[in-house]
């Protein structure tokens, strides 16, 4: 399984764009890079998934490059509500199983 | 909007005891996971299951462990004789796997075991 490094920690303000970066420099063919956030004493909730180049939903865009060894997660005008801890996770859906492994996440605070 | 329902939110039991903690996936998922957290730590995987069997289990998931879909609905996990660091917040999740484009896991809110 690919590792992922990512910022611990992030500070923002209320209405700037975040971008939180995740490196996955081992990440396989057949690997897909997702992106799930967790508030405390919740359940980790799916943000945006993709393969390659530039993926956007309502709530984030993700900007993966040509070498896939990166990615960006983009949050457009945060809120207070996005205080979270974002995490980065590579592997291969097709699998049977699917296991997510999670690291320790990017843990952003969103200032008033 | 579907959504995973996990019961009890929080269960307290003594040391040895055993416990079963209930999810209710989405109903047309196919796969289905347990995760855990302790307190201040990471999401850990426990086990995937697909096709009524174990897909994945970690090395957490040893014999005092075991999860079951009795009927069509319900998916749970049993931890036969509890210990102290079992205490933590279990989380049930599933999915469609892939069916719907993303292979997105829905997790449910997840029940703190505390163990005493």
């Amino acid at each position: 399984l690919a590792k992922t490094t990512q910022p611990i920690s992030m500070d923002s303000y209320e209405g700037q764009e975040v971008n939180i970066t995740c490196s996955h420099n081992n990440i396989a063919t057949n690997d897909y890079i997702t992106w799930y956030q967790q508030f405390p004493s919740q359940g980790p909730r799916f943000i945006i998934q993709g393969y390659k180049t530039k993926v956007t939903n309502e709530v984030a865009s993700l900007f993966i490059p040509a070498d896939r060894k990166s990615s960006t997660l983009s949050l457009p005008r945060v809120s207070l509500s996005d205080t979270a801890v974002y995490y980065c996770l590579v592997g291969a859906p097709m699998d049977s199983s699917y296991k997510l492994i999670f690291g320790s996440g990017t843990r952003l605070l969103v200032r008033p | 909007e579907p959504e995973v329902t996990q019961t009890p939110s929080h269960q307290v039991t003594q040391m040895g005891q055993e416990v079963i903690l209930r999810c209710v996936p989405i109903s047309n998922h196919l796969y289905f996971y347990w995760y855990r957290q302790i307190l201040g730590q990471k999401v850990e995987f426990l086990v995937s299951f697909y096709n009524n069997e174990i897909s994945e289990k970690s090395e957490i998931f040893d014999d005092q462990f075991s999860v079951e879909r009795p009927d069509g609905s319900n998916f749970t996990l049993k931890i036969r004789s509890t210990k102290l660091e079992d205490s933590a917040m279990y989380f049930c999740a599933s999915s469609l796997g892939g069916r719907d484009g993303t292979y997105e896991q829905y997790f449910g809110p997840g029940t703190r075991l505390t163990v005493t």
